[in-house]
């Protein structure tokens, strides 16, 4: 089944604590991304990758750093987190192409406290 | 630069009412569109798209048409179910960036 994996799907933290978040997919999907999404902000993006090795920042990178060294994975970190970040994190992943969709995973709920 | 604004919600509705959401976009070049649903706990899913001018988006008796003269891609369903009630979130893409409108919420009464 073509999916995309998030781990984990809740997550309680302290600040300061540094924390992974996985993300893999099994589409073969070049493009990868995660979001944020708070209510009455809608999905923002935090960064991307078009390919192994290639990363980008989105809207909101400020507090993250992601690594992209295998095609299928995208893992989104945490080095320092701060209250700020509470938010419901999306991993997404697409084939290249203006026209191809974007397929999410069903999201981790992180509360900093 | 390039965005997409969705109608503001939530929008409650009894079953069986016709349902429209409107969304417009702005953007520099030929984008793709989509709407999306978001299940209460659960990820985003696609649930139609149009790729040029007069597409017809189409499933699960939801369709959108790609309207470029008025940049539009509204949303509509003749008659909705309690099962439809989740946000919806009209989204464009253009080389190969992703924009997201903030989601409608919908809530369907029996």
């Amino acid at each position: 089944e073509a999916q995309v994996t998030q781990n984990p799907r809740y997550l309680i933290t302290v600040t300061g604590k540094k924390l992974t978040v996985t993300c893999s997919q099994n589409m073969n999907h070049e493009y990868m991304s995660w979001y944020r999404q708070d209510p009455g902000l809608g999905l923002r993006q935090i960064y991307y990758s078009m390919n192994v090795e290639v990363t980008d920042k989105g809207d909101v990178p400020e507090g993250y750093k992601v690594s992209r060294k295998e095609k299928r994975n995208f893992p989104l970190i945490l080095e320092s987190p701060s209250p700020n970040q509470t938010s419901l994190y999306f991993c997404a992943s697409r084939a290249l192409g203006s026209n191809q969709p974007q397929h999410f995973g069903d999201g981790t709920r992180l509360s900093i406290l | 630069g390039d965005s997409v604004t969705q109608m503001e919600g939530p929008v409650t509705l009894s079953e069986e009412a016709c349902l429209t959401i409107n969304c417009t976009y702005t953007a520099t070049g030929y984008p793709s569109l989509f709407w999306y649903v978001q299940y209460p706990g659960e990820g985003l899913q696609l649930l139609l798209k149009a790729t040029k001018a007069d597409d017809k988006g189409s499933n699960k008796g939801f369709e959108a048409t790609y309207r470029k003269e008025t940049t539009s891609f509204h949303l509509e369903k003749g008659s909705v179910q309690v099962s439809d009630s989740a946000v919806y979130f009209c989204a464009l893409s253009l080389s190969n960036q992703f924009y997201f409108g903030t989601g409608t919420s919908l809530t369907v009464i029996p």
